[in-house]
């Protein structure tokens, strides 16, 4: 079956302009998880939905970062006002139930802030 | 609070040669840890996981033995492959996954 997907695959944009990555989980998939994997650094966890819900956004650096989850499917993560250190690759991930062992994640979008 | 350690990379070895990457953690409770591989171009993949104190995960010839009472996870493989080349994550999780930062990992025939 498909596999989490996401949208774009790379997106270049200026800084102080709004950004918006999409995630497709896996059909099915009630839990759903952002990370963002900055160069050379490990994955930071981002925000972590339940169904439409947000039990955990403890990982957004800033206010200017949200996301939003609807239909207990799609999820889009919104950046308002990019900064050059917003550039990084921002990774979905999706399991069955929260908790669940595996997560699977998506190939990532590439975001560059000039 | 939750936190991961392993070793830094570079690593570079011949083909052929034994492998370890040494990760420890820092965890309240009894998480489940984790060894994932991201291939060169491809997305994150989970290559093994332990649940509890004691467990071996094993999978393409690479193992890691969940060790308490050193809280440690080391992964280890017997004799590596080119394409066995990659970055290696641990990552524990009691509920949200927790990553170290990664070893890439470059095998020359």
């Amino acid at each position: 079956g498909a596999g989490v997907s996401q949208s774009p695959s790379n997106k270049v944009t200026e800084k102080g302009k709004d950004v918006e990555l999409r995630c497709d989980p896996i059909s099915g998939h009630t839990a759903l998880y952002w990370y963002r994997q900055r160069l050379g650094q490990g994955l930071e966890f981002l925000i972590y939905f339940q169904g439409n819900s947000a039990p955990d956004k403890s990982g957004l650096p800033s206010d200017r970062f949200s996301a939003e989850r609807t239909g207990e499917s799609v999820s889009t993560l919104t950046i308002q006002r990019t900064q050059q250190e917003d550039s990084a690759v921002y990774l979905c991930a999706s399991s069955l139930v929260p908790g669940a062992y595996e997560q699977y994640f998506g190939p990532g979008t590439r975001l560059t802030v000039t | 609070g939750n936190s991961v350690t392993q070793m830094e990379g570079p690593v570079t070895l011949s083909e052929e040669a034994f492998l370890t990457i040494n990760c420890t953690y820092t965890a309240t409770g009894y998480p489940s840890l984790f060894w994932y591989v991201q291939y060169p171009g491809e997305g994150l993949q989970l290559l093994l996981k332990a649940t509890k104190a004691d467990d071996k995960g094993s999978n393409k010839g690479f193992e890691a033995t969940y060790r308490k009472e050193t809280t440690s996870f080391h992964l280890e493989k017997g004799s590596v492959q080119v394409s066995d080349s990659a970055v290696y994550f641990c990552a524990l999780r009691p509920e949200k996954l927790v990553f170290g930062k990664g070893t890439k990992l470059t095998v020359n025939p």
